[in-house]
């Protein structure tokens, strides 16, 4: 069985551009989550989706941070514009359901802000 | 809101010692969820444990082995004659039953196991 799949796997941009991140979720999950991990830190919940529908995403900086997930599989999420505290590996990961469910992750973004 | 706490930040061992890594845990629900993911220099959080807040067995697999203790709210992972691909940052995470999955991480703990 496939995992969950992230592209680009590294990006480096300049602050005020704009980037974007792409994944795609276990076959058959309905619940697909964005995570911010800056380095030394554990991950932090961007938001999260339950197929095309968003179930929390109070933790997004709605300002320059926006994502979607249109036909509930793929999703992707955008940063415009970019700042130098955005430097951090953006993890996307998927379960079966929302509730308990274990999640399973991808190999994540390594995204450097100059 | 919940909270998972890794009072370890660092742990250096050398190739056979058994360590053992904490985590302690709040929350106000009483059905919830507690994992251990394993972060190696790769990057990608490797699941390792799922355990529900009703099952207080202790598991073992292999090598591993883990404590759960609501008493203490405590979720203690050991690893038994380490070895040095266990060198990875450990995660401890929980998430709420009534709070849609929202997992929350501890800071980690960096195990180094030397030859």
């Amino acid at each position: 069985e496939a995992g969950v799949a992230q592209s680009p796997r590294y990006k480096i941009i300049e602050k005020r551009q704009s980037v974007a991140f792409w994944c795609n979720p276990i076959s058959g999950h309905a619940t697909l989550y964005w995570y911010q991990q800056i380095l030394g830190q554990g991950p932090k919940l961007l938001i999260q989706f339950q197929n095309n529908g968003v179930v929390d995403d109070s933790q997004l900086p709605k300002d320059r941070f926006s994502a979607e997930r249109l036909k509930g599989v793929d999703s992707t999420l955008k940063i415009q514009p970019a700042k130098l505290e955005d430097s951090a590996v953006y993890l996307c990961a998927s379960s079966f359901s929302p509730t308990g469910e274990t999640q399973y992750f991808g190999p994540g973004t390594r995204l450097l802000v100059l | 809101a919940q909270k998972v706490t890794q009072a370890q930040t660092e742990i250096s061992v050398v190739e056979k010692e058994d360590v053992t890594l904490d985590c302690v845990y709040e929350t106000r629900d009483t059905t919830y969820y507690l994992f251990w993911y394993k972060q190696p220099p790769s990057g990608e959080l490797v699941f390792l444990i799922r355990r529900n807040s009703f099952d207080e067995q202790n598991e073992i697999s292999g090598r591993y082995s883990w404590n759960f203790q609501k008493s203490t709210s405590s979720f203690n992972f050991t690893i038994t004659a380490s070895q040095v691909v266990d060198s990875a940052v450990y995660f401890c995470a929980l998430s709420e039953f009534y709070n849609n999955n929202d997992m929350r991480f501890g800071a980690g703990t960096r195990l180094t196991v030397k030859p």
